[in-house]
């Protein structure tokens, strides 16, 4: 069975901090991973990583995969409190799978 | 350009009863995916439709749920009869193309069963 693991569960930051988000799969034909932000309702698409050591980059945020040691991190440098947000790993391969989610939390 | 919208966004029944959950994909996505999830879980994978068929449904938990998609627009998920342990948020999603295409999430219908 296809597993998505993440870490930590849940982190508490100030604004200006750097966090790193943990993502580790064991997925048959894996294909691709995803990192989501979910505030309020639904899952908004942050980036798509098919290659390893390729950096994905959006503004502060920016993310690499590891295809040999099966994991990826996603960056948030200078943190605002409109970070504050469950980060969601999803994995494409025999079928799509999601992790528990990082609930990041960025105080003033 | 509309996004994926799901309907209703709340809703309660009492164990036993049926309910039937819609979702409207992005026009011209063929993909359209269900998810759920349960009790603060992390949100699992239901079933894929490439137009009108299943392509995957291995996520179903059982046969009390029927998805349905005719003619490849909208889609609806059946629950019949629902159980306590049906309650939970489910959403849909859908894409351009399979895999390499990002999804694009509905609100959510938070089913809340009594």
């Amino acid at each position: 069975e296809d597993k998505v693991v993440q870490s930590p569960l849940s982190l508490v930051v100030h604004e200006g901090d750097t966090v790193t988000l943990n993502c580790s799969y064991e997925v048959t034909n894996f294909r691709s991973l995803l990192w989501y932000k979910q505030e309020k309702k639904a899952p908004t698409f942050l980036f798509m990583l098919t290659s390893s050591g390729i950096e994905k980059k959006s503004g502060r945020l920016s993310s690499i995969l590891d295809k040999k040691e099966l994991f990826s991190i996603l960056n948030i440098t200078a943190t605002q409190t409109g970070d504050s947000a469950i980060y969601l790993c999803e994995t494409s391969g025999s079928r799509l799978t999601f992790g528990e989610g990082t609930q990041l939390t960025v105080n003033p | 350009e509309a996004g994926v919208t799901q309907f209703p966004s709340h809703s309660v029944i009492e164990k036993g009863q049926t309910v039937t959950l819609r979702c409207d994909p992005i026009s011209g996505h063929d993909n359209l995916y269900w998810y759920r999830r349960v009790m603060g879980k992390e949100i699992k994978f239901l079933l894929h439709f490439v137009k009108e068929s299943k392509q995957d449904e291995s996520g179903m938990p059982n046969n009390r749920f029927l998805a349905e998609r005719t003619g490849g627009t909208y889609s609806t998920l059946k629950v019949q009869p629902a159980e306590l342990e049906d309650s939970g948020v489910y959403f849909c999603a859908s894409s351009l193309g399979t895999p390499l295409y990002e999804q694009y999430f509905g609100p959510g219908t938070r089913l809340t069963v009594t």
